[in-house]
């Protein structure tokens, strides 16, 4: 079946401005995770939506950040005013219930260059 | 400290031959362990769960030390394949978050 997808694969965007990733979670899958990668860096967690629960935004680095899963399927994840130190490969992952044990199943990532 | 640390590496490894590496965790309470492989510019992919009593997939095996705190991978006869970075991950324990170290990277040398 078809897995995890993102949209755009690949975003440069100007300092300053405002973009928005999307992410398709595998159907039928309830928890949906955003994390982004740096150059030489680890996965950093971000946000994390369970079903029909309040989303777990501890990661959020700054209020610049934000997302929303709209019907318990497709996310996305707004980044106001971006900064350089925001370029990195953002990346969407879900599993098919909102338990840690469970295999989170990744999408392609998109990379974001702010310049 | 970090949650979760890893030796960064690079490993080059002879085609054939065995490696080895440990990833370190912070939080006594974790409760999940995995590793995930990542190839150059992809994204991360379960390789294998690590379980108390240690499990084995083929060439691959795991280990988990609580004492210690650190999980292991070993793989046996490596293959050119093989050439990725392995992705320590740890429930922190607490949430239903996962903790990623920075990976080990692998390069098997024909």
């Amino acid at each position: 079946g078809a897995g995890v997808s993102q949209s755009p694969s690949n975003k440069v965007t100007e300092k300053g401005k405002d973009v928005e990733l999307r992410c398709d979670p595998i159907s039928g899958h309830t928890a949906l995770y955003w994390y982004r990668q740096s150059l030489g860096q680890g996965l950093e967690f971000l946000i994390y939506f369970q079903g029909n629960s309040a989303p777990d935004k501890s990661g959020l680095p700054s209020d610049r950040f934000s997302a929303e899963r709209t019907g318990g399927s497709v996310s996305t994840l707004t980044i106001q005013r971006t900064q350089q130190e925001d370029s990195a490969v953002y990346l969407c992952a879900s599993s098919l219930v909102p338990d840690y044990s469970y295999e989170q199943y990744f999408g392609p990532g998109t990379r974001l260059t702010v310049t | 400290r970090k949650e979760v640390e890893q030796d960064p590496g690079p490993f080059n490894v002879p085609e054939g031959a065995t490696v080895a590496f440990n990833c370190t965790y912070s939080n006594s309470a974790s409760q999940s362990f995995f590793w995930y492989r990542q190839d150059c510019r992809k994204e991360p992919k379960l390789l294998m769960s690590v379980y108390s009593s240690g499990n084995e997939d083929g060439r691959f095996t795991a280990q988990l030390n609580r004492a210690s705190q650190y999980i292991s991978l070993l793989i046996r006869d490596s293959k050119l394949s093989d050439s990725a970075t392995y992705l320590c991950v740890v429930n922190p324990g607490g949430n239903n978050r996962l903790a990623f170290g920075k990976g080990n990277q692998v390069v098997v040398i024909p």
